[in-house]
């Protein structure tokens, strides 16, 4: 069964950079069938795709955080991770990493990681 | 970028209703790549409906999806006192790894 966690600071002060890992159990990253996602959740709102990341290193990013996040990968210690810099308050969420895939259609997200609340706050 | 929206923002109703939510894009979305979200207070999502239609490993099949191009509706026949949750649609791909997801709704008990 594949499980997915994040781990990293609960909190982060503004302006600086928020950096989260998810490490992969129970299988492997190193899988061209799979995309490896990070999203957040605001308190109280909906869900907000952050990015992606295949085993090779090719990355998407959501248009309106692209210029603060970078998402990379270790395949040696299957994990991917997630930088977002220059945080502000409103950068308080849940944050979850997901597992996408890529073998479709159809693509969807089939596992997620439980969740961390990181928040900004001096 | 396609914008999903999703209506009502909150469905109240009792145990044994039928619950219909309806998600809408902005431009017209391929089947293949719309799939319907549970989620429960605390926990992460959970996949319900993938292809728009198919049901995810697991799930009742009081759970049911359709539509296609900009109109798609997830319905369930008979609420289960465990399906009052907030539920999302999402989309991939209308650029390269892009994804994206609906406001969600809410479904409450009345």
């Amino acid at each position: 069964q594949l499980q997915l966690q994040e781990s990293g600071p609960r909190l982060v002060k503004p302006s600086e950079t928020l950096s989260l890992t998810c490490t992969v159990s129970g299988g492997s990253i190193s899988s061209s069938t799979y995309f490896w996602v990070w999203i957040r959740q605001p308190p109280g709102k909906g869900l907000e795709w952050i990015g992606s990341i295949s085993y090779s290193g090719s990355t998407y990013y959501s248009p309106s955080l692209k210029s603060r996040v970078t998402i990379s990968v270790d395949t040696s210690k299957n994990q991917f991770s997630l930088k977002l810099r220059s945080v502000t308050a409103a950068d308080t969420a849940v944050y979850f990493c997901a597992r996408h895939t890529n073998f479709g259609p159809p693509n969807y997200i089939d596992y997620w990681g439980q969740g961390t609340l990181v928040t900004v706050s001096s | 970028e396609i914008v999903l929206t999703q209506s009502p923002g909150t469905l109240s109703l009792s145990p044994g209703e039928r619950a219909t939510l309806s998600c809408g894009a902005s431009q017209s979305v391929s089947s293949s790549y719309l799939a319907w979200y549970q989620q429960k207070p605390g926990q992460a999502p959970r996949l319900l409906i993938y292809g728009a239609s198919s049901r995810a490993t697991g799930i009742p099949n009081r759970f049911s999806g359709s539509g296609s191009g900009t109109d798609f509706t997830l319905t369930i026949s008979r609420l289960e006192p465990e399906d009052f949750a907030v539920y999302y649609c999402q989309q991939y791909g209308s650029s390269p790894g892009l994804i994206t997801f609906g406001p969600g709704t809410k479904v409450d008990i009345k």
